[in-house]
Order: structure tokens, then C-alpha cells, then sequence
């Protein structure tokens, strides 16, 4: 059974541009969340996603946003990048809300 | 307010000593409680959950629910244990959710 995917590993972009990560769950997963890691504040929630609705959401300002698409897979976007967005963005998926979550590699955003 | 607390930031043991991360939880209802970890360049992963009742890689957690604590042990630390531990609590409400805690970091020395 394949893992949590995410996509790109790695991104580097500038201050004021905008990104998109993706996450690919485990197959028959319906659940996704998203988390930033830093070394300073450690492991942030950011949002859940199930059946295509946002159940829970961090708190993060606006500029955090998300989607999960019919077949679960699920997209993060972060406009008007600040210097402080740099950061590990993991995806976790899970069978359902609140059920154990598995992890995906991440995708390490750097922002000049 | 649902909340995981994990007092230590860093924690250092020597090879062979026991090892316990603390965990405290704040949830009024029936807690759910996971231990996770972080190896060096790998993902995060499950460790162990509450309501398994089992020992992995040496480590066993039981809840305490007059304490609402839920501390991970090991009698003997291991140099491969080193890691970021992770504790984290399910909590039912209208639709479950999981609070995970701010994570401690764990360095055996060998």
C-alpha cells in the first residue's frame, strides 16, 4: 500500500509569491491534515480536510488555505509569502477524523 | 480547552538509564492518547496508542486519568531511541480531532 505522497520535496520561493503544495493520501484515507513544522514552535495544525469539507482549522491568518478534491487528494496554498512561512509542511491522512494519522515526508518551503 | 502539555523541551539520558517523556492532557470527555515519533530524517510515525495496551520498541505509556497524564517510559534507553516523541489526544466532540503537543526531544548519550 502506498504512503502519504506530497509534492514538490522541496520549494523555494520569494517574499509575496504564492504556492501550492499537494498531498495524495493513502488509498481509501478520506481524512487529511495539515501541519507546519518549525524548530521553534514545533508542530503546528494547520487544517483538516474529510468528504471535501474543512472540519477544523488552526490558527493560522487567511493567507493559509486548502482543498480536498473528490478523490481525497488534497491541496495547500499559502498566498503573499512572508519570510516566516519557511517551513516543513507535512500532510497526514487517516481513515477518518481523529483515527491515527500517517505521515507524508513533507514538503520544506524556503522563502527568500 | 482541549490541550496537550509536554514539559520538557529537551530531555538527555545516558545509554541504559530509564527514560520517561511527560505528557499531560486537559480534555473533559474520554480521552483517546498516541504517542508519536519523529526519527532523523524520517516521518513521523506512530509509536504507540493508549487503548492498545502494548509495548513498542521497549516503551509503554499508561493513562492516568486522576493525573490526566499519559507519560511514555522505557526502562532502558537505547542510542537509537533518540528521536523528537510527540504526544497527542483525540478528542470527540461533534467530529473527532487530534491536539497533538508541542514535543520533546530526546538524546540518548552513549
Amino acid at each position: 500500500k502506498a504512503g502519504v505522497t506530497q509534492t514538490p520535496r522541496y520549494l523555494i520561493k520569494t517574499r509575496g509569491q504564492q504556492v501550492t503544495l499537494s498531498c495524495s493520501p493513502i488509498s481509501g484515507h478520506r481524512s487529511v491534515s495539515w501541519y507546519q513544522q518549525t524548530p521553534g514552535q514545533g508542530l503546528q495544525f494547520l487544517f483538516e480536510y474529510f468528504s471535501e469539507t474543512q472540519r477544523n482549522k488552526g490558527n493560522f491568518p487567511g493567507r493559509f488555505s486548502g482543498r480536498q478534491f473528490s478523490n481525497s487528494r488534497s491541496e495547500m496554498n499559502v498566498s503573499t509569502l512572508e519570510l516566516g512561512d519557511s517551513a516543513l509542511y507535512l500532510c497526514a491522512s487517516s481513515v477518518g477524523s481523529g483515527d491515527i494519522q500517517y505521515f507524508g515526508a513533507g514538503t520544506r518551503l524556503s522563502v527568500l | 480547552a482541549q490541550r496537550v502539555t509536554q514539559p520538557e523541551k529537551l530531555l538527555s539520558v545516558f545509554k541504559g538509564a530509564p527514560v520517561e517523556l511527560k505528557c499531560n492532557y486537559s480534555y473533559s470527555g474520554s480521552p483517546e492518547l498516541f504517542w508519536y515519533v519523529q526519527y532523523s530524517r524520517q516521518r513521523l510515525q506512530l509509536l504507540l496508542r493508549h487503548i492498545s495496551r502494548e509495548s513498542i520498541k521497549g516503551f509503554t505509556a499508561d493513562l492516568n486519568k486522576g493525573e490526566t497524564s499519559f507519560h511514555l517510559k522505557k526502562p532502558f534507553a537505547q542510542e537509537e531511541d533518540s528521536a523528537m516523541y510527540y504526544c497527542a489526544l483525540r478528542t470527540k466532540t461533534s467530529y473527532d480531532k487530534v491536539i497533538f503537543g508541542p514535543g520533546t526531544s530526546l538524546s540518548v548519550i552513549p
